[in-house]
């Protein structure tokens, strides 16, 4: 099984819509993010937590809420998914032990289609 | 503002033939350097880093990266190229030396096509 698992893998949704994209893993590692991926752009990073009583905005926060449930769960929400958050999302995790490199764990990702 | 730039969106080689994929960044401080690979349908999985030392860094697959401070650069080689490298590449910088915890810039991606 994966370290880094994302649901749903695919999903398509109306403009309007509210949609949950979850991520969970077995890693142990306290630091989680979200980035959004599109063509061209690389990755760009939306939310990031270090602990489950942390929670930041990163680059693209607009549009996006999250919820750490527990130190192995990280939720990205789209209140009200409009067509331009169309796009690849990845769930990630790092460890803050000992010899950190700022290496980080991705999932498979998530693929949203918004109409 | 920080910023990775990696210098062609497609790269094309023959099997066999030099992989070279440019990647240009800028820091103010020494930043902690990183190439990931995504295949198709899949995450990004790390090919290598630099952090510290020495400037020429080893990866899997057979790639490695160096770490050029006066160029600003860090550009990806493998010295022959198989089939099973055709991914997007990508790379990635976190410009505070290790700092900034996760929180890498990423380039705009080079999609490696490998032909027979």
């Amino acid at each position: 099984d994966a370290d880094v698992t994302q649901t749903p893998r695919n999903r398509i949704t109306k403009t309007g819509k509210r949609i949950m994209l979850e991520c969970s893993q077995t890693k142990g590692h306290d630091r989680m993010y979200w980035y959004r991926q599109d063509p061209g752009l690389g990755l760009r990073l939306i939310y990031y937590s270090f602990d489950v009583k942390d929670i930041n905005k990163g680059e693209i926060s607009d549009g996006y809420s999250v919820s750490r449930q527990a130190q192995a769960k990280f939720s990205l929400s789209l209140e009200s998914a409009i067509p331009n958050q169309t796009a690849l999302y990845f769930c990630a995790t790092s460890d803050l032990g000992t010899g950190y490199t700022g290496e980080l764990f991705f999932g498979e990702g998530s693929r949203l289609t918004v109409l | 503002a920080q910023s990775v730039t990696q210098l062609g969106s497609h790269v094309s080689v023959s099997e066999g033939a030099l992989v070279l994929l440019r990647c240009n960044y800028s820091s103010s401080v020494p930043p902690y350097l990183f190439w990931y690979v995504q295949y198709p349908n899949q995450g990004l999985q790390l090919l290598l880093k630099y952090t510290t030392g020495a400037t020429l860094v080893k990866g899997i697959n057979g790639f490695e990266a160096e770490f050029k401070k006066s160029e600003t650069s860090f550009h990806l080689t493998k010295p022959s190229a198989h089939m099973s490298d055709a991914a997007e590449y990508f790379c990635a910088v976190d410009p505070a030396g290790g700092t900034s915890y996760g929180k890498l810039t990423f380039g705009q991606g080079t999609i490696l096509t490998v032909h027979p």
